[in-house]
Parts: structure tokens; C-alpha cells; sequence
């Protein structure tokens, strides 16, 4: 069964320091997605990022990058030099093959970046 | 271009009563997802179409809780009879294609206040 952890509840930084909110999943499958979106105060969740399960290579957009280790099932998201409007919630989602591309959100971490 | 529509955006009403969500998707999209977001239990499938089939009902918590998707535009999520257990914030998202396999783009989500 698919399963996404992400242990870090809540996390509060300063303004310009470096976050890394971690992601942690579960599958048998061998072709999966991953996914990584961003809930600001105003509610609407918004798309971050797309991995498949093939494609290891990290990824840097900006301020934004992405670590994926399938070796340890981690899917880890870093904000360098975070700004007060990165200040949200930040959930990691799966889709496996097997389930017909279900997609399961871990629990979210709430993020909070002070002036 | 216009995002997923959603509405109403707030919707109040007694126990028993009857509630309808409704969902206008991207155009073009072809995969549509009715999620449930509480504190408890956090973002929930309840149900996903391709191409307007239902796939994946499995999230759906009860018989009282239907899903329809009459045409590619449009789909429905109602409660009969709501209870205030049901008080969330629903949100509908629609993907390109494929089911949870690509991104989703999620409209601003219907709080539902069950009293």
C-alpha cells in the first residue's frame, strides 16, 4: 500500500535562512509519481512539482529544488533564503501504477517564515 | 484561462439537509478529483473520473455521499443527509490526463459548515 510521511509538522524559520521539509514514501511499485504542493493562507493548494519514479535527477527552480532518493524513499523539498511568502502549508503526494494512479497526500507541514 | 471552478465557496446548513458541491474543470482536462481536507484527518480522495467514468470511489466515506459527472464540464459531489461530521472544505481538481499520474490543478475548495 502507498504511503507518504511527512514527519515535520510544523517548521518556523527566519526570513533568508535555508528550510528543507522532508518526504518520505512508501510503494511497491516500480513506476510512481510524486508530487510536491504548495497551500498558502488563501486555501488553494498549488502545483510545485512532478517526479516520476525513473528520473532521479534533482531539480532547482529558482529558490526552490528537490532532492529524490529513491535509495531511501525520500522526496525532500529545500526553500533557500525563505521570504515571508513562502510561508504555507507544504504537502508531498504519491501515484502508483497498481492503484490506478491514486493519489495519497502525506499530512502536510506547515511553514512559517518571520520577518 | 480560467482555473476549476468551484462553487458555492461557503455553504452553511442543518443536519439532515441535503448539500450539492459543484465543479467546473479545465478545459480540455481530462481527469477530475474531489478531495475533503479537515484537521483530523487531513486531504482525503474521495472519488476521481476519467473521462467523465468514475475510477476510484473508494474514498468515498458513506452511501449518503454521491458523485456525478454528467459531461466534461461539470460534476457534482451531493450529501444526503449531511451531519456535522461532514463540515470540511471540499476541493475539486482537474488533470490534463491520466488520472493522478500528472499535476492537478485544484479550485479554491467549498467550506461546508454542517450545524
Amino acid at each position: 500500500a502507498q504511503k507518504v510521511t511527512q514527519a515535520q509538522t510544523e517548521i518556523s524559520v527566519v526570513e533568508k535562512e535555508d528550510v528543507t521539509l522532508d518526504c518520505v514514501y512508501e510503494t511497491r511499485d516500480t513506476t510512481y509519481y510524486l508530487f510536491w504542493y504548495k497551500q498558502p493562507p488563501s486555501g488553494e493548494l498549488v502545483f510545485l512539482i512532478r517526479r516520476n519514479s525513473f528520473d532521479e535527477q534533482n531539480e532547482i527552480s529558482g529558490r526552490y529544488s528537490w532532492n529524490f532518493q529513491k535509495s531511501t524513499s525520500s522526496f525532500n523539498f529545500t526553500i533557500t533564503a525563505s521570504q515571508v511568502v513562502d510561508s504555507a502549508v507544504y504537502f508531498c503526494a504519491l501515484s502508483e501504477a497498481t492503484g490506478g494512479f491514486k493519489t495519497i497526500f502525506g499530512a502536510g507541514t506547515r511553514l512559517f517564515v518571520k520577518a | 484561462d480560467a482555473g476549476v471552478i468551484q462553487s458555492p465557496r461557503h455553504e452553511v446548513t442543518e443536519m439532515g439537509q441535503e448539500v450539492t458541491l459543484r465543479c467546473k474543470p479545465i478545459s480540455g482536462h481530462n481527469s477530475l478529483f474531489w478531495y475533503r481536507q479537515t484537521m483530523m484527518r487531513g486531504l482525503e480522495l474521495l472519488i476521481y473520473f476519467n473521462n467523465n467514468v468514475p475510477i476510484d470511489d473508494s474514498g468515498m466515506p458513506e452511501d449518503r455521499f454521491s458523485a456525478k459527472m454528467p459531461n466534461a464540464s461539470f460534476s457534482t459531489l451531493k450529501i444526503q443527509p449531511s451531519e456535522p461530521r461532514d463540515s470540511a472544505v471540499y476541493f475539486c481538481a482537474s488533470s490534463a490526463s491520466g488520472g493522478g499520474a500528472y499535476e492537478q490543478y485544484f479550485g479554491p475548495g467549498t467550506r461546508l459548515t454542517v450545524t
